[in-house]
């Protein structure tokens, strides 16, 4: 099946500083996906993106779709304490039986001091 | 409108039990996703439901199963459970499953915590 490796693992910044992770595939996907998970909680989806080189934004979080297919990074600007959580990647495939099913990458813990 | 539900919260069992999971999807919503959560493996897709009928499945032992309801509840059950099952099950939901292969945004539920002694 599909992998995803994220990195980084793990993240120490001040509160202010900006963020940025990324995500690779070893297959192509059709749809790339950031979620954030706070503890006790399930995903929650932030941003989605469905084409080629697409860049969209979010308040202070911006992500772009590889024009590979194969990758896709997430970067938060000014980071706040309310920052802190598991972000994950995940990708979509459209070919043949997958689906609804979602391949995620391993996830990077944030943490901001203030 | 409420988000998808999820019971019980925390469950605490031993090896050899059977356990049953619930999933309440958003209202409307008719395709269920499960999966399951280790700090070892991630998340790990286990199994897709659509109209009572499972579309899809994961790479799990035919211990863990699931079924979907005419009402779009769905259940897993994992049977003879061992150490490595403790996990957090995270159900998702989805309206509508496209005619196509393309992407529905998923809503994932808060977890069942699952944990085997």
């Amino acid at each position: 099946g599909q992998q995803l490796n994220q990195s980084p693992q793990s993240m120490f910044i001040q509160e202010g500083e900006d963020v940025s992770m990324n995500c690779t595939s070893s297959s192509i996907f059709n749809t790339w996906l950031w979620y954030k998970q706070d503890p006790g909680e399930g995903p929650v989806l932030l941003i989605a993106l469905y084409k080629a080189g697409e860049l969209t934004s979010n308040g202070r979080l911006t992500a772009q779709f590889g024009i590979t297919r194969k990758d896709s990074f997430l970067n938060i600007s000014a980071s706040i304490p309310s920052d802190v959580g598991i972000y994950f990647c995940a990708g979509h495939s459209n070919r043949g039986s997958t689906l609804g099913r979602l391949y995620f990458g391993r996830g990077t813990q944030l943490t901001v001091w203030p | 409108k409420a988000g998808v539900t999820q019971t019980p919260r925390y469950l605490i069992k031993t090896r050899g039990q059977q356990v049953t999971l619930s999933c309440s999807p958003i209202s409307g919503h008719r395709s269920v996703s499960w999966y399951q959560q280790t700090p070892g493996q991630g998340l790990q897709f286990l199994f897709e439901y659509f109209s009572e009928t499972q579309r899809n499945k994961g790479n799990f032992p035919g211990r863990f199963s699931g079924r979907q309801f005419s009402n779009s509840r769905s259940e897993m059950n994992v049977s003879t459970l061992e150490l490595g099952d403790s996990a957090l099950y995270l159900c998702a939901s989805s309206f509508p499953i496209a005619g196509g292969p393309g992407y529905n945004e998923q809503f994932f539920g808060p977890g069942t915590r699952l944990t085997v002694l």
